[in-house]
């Protein structure tokens, strides 16, 4: 099984609005990742989870909050969003090797991702 | 990350090759390629990957020049589904950098 799950598929909400976006895949990867993509553009790394600590983040604005609870779920906690933060936003994982290096050959599988509509 | 150049668009006959090249000239010994592709709207699907050596599974061919400054990759007999944004990513070994990064992309229109 090599499929990662989004819920919801589309989101619509107002700027004063609290949301979440829910990542899960059960095929024991430990690195976890949020990309967003604007329309006709190519994904942007948000966030990387790494035995559920968060280990990247690329200067993402804080009413984008990530939260991994588990080595199968990830969250991105939404607030106060802006229109611009209109996207498709991607959750994608992979396998990390066991002692922990980089591991170039760690294929990502991605989500169908969360299309979300800011008002 | 070895930066990569693509077409930015591409048309094939359904049922005939397509072949999608990519240019990563300042590619370093440690650094693999990868291609993956996104179908409208949805999440971009792995490919096929490769350090030297030619590479094939069912879905596609990978061909790596020599000198590891190019590589092609081949859908032997494309559909309507084949339809989508190709990319070549180029990814360094041990920074401990994890994601991928995507450039343009080659938009491939398979035509009937």
């Amino acid at each position: 099984d090599t499929e990662v799950t989004q819920t919801p598929k589309h989101l619509v909400m107002g700027m004063t609005n609290k949301k979440s976006l829910k990542c899960e895949q059960h095929m024991g990867h430990r690195a976890m990742y949020w990309y967003k993509q604007k329309a006709k553009k190519p994904p942007e790394l948000m966030f990387v989870y790494s035995y559920e600590k968060l280990s990247i983040n690329e200067s993402v604005p804080s009413r984008f909050s990530p939260e991994c609870p588990n080595s199968s779920l990830l969250n991105l906690h939404l607030h106060a969003l802006q229109p611009e933060d209109s996207a498709l936003y991607l959750c994608a994982s992979s396998p990390v090797g066991t002692s922990g290096r980089y591991k170039v050959t760690d294929t990502q599988y991605f989500g169908p991702g969360t299309r979300l509509t800011v008002l | 990350d070895a930066k990569t150049t693509q077409p930015p668009s591409m048309d094939c006959a359904e049922g005939r090759a397509a072949n999608l090249p990519c240019n990563h000239s300042t590619i370093s010994g440690n650094e693999y390629v990868y291609w993956y592709r996104q179908i409208h709207s949805q999440g971009p699907q792995y490919i096929i990957h490769g350090l030297k050596n030619n590479e094939t599974n069912e879905m596609a061919s990978l061909i790596i020049t020599e000198d590891r400054k190019s590589s092609t990759l081949i859908l032997p007999h494309a559909t309507l589904r084949d339809t989508a944004v190709y990319y070549c990513i180029v990814r360094v070994v041990g920074t401990g950098r994890r994601a991928l990064t995507f450039g343009s992309g080659t938009r491939l229109q398979v035509q009937p």
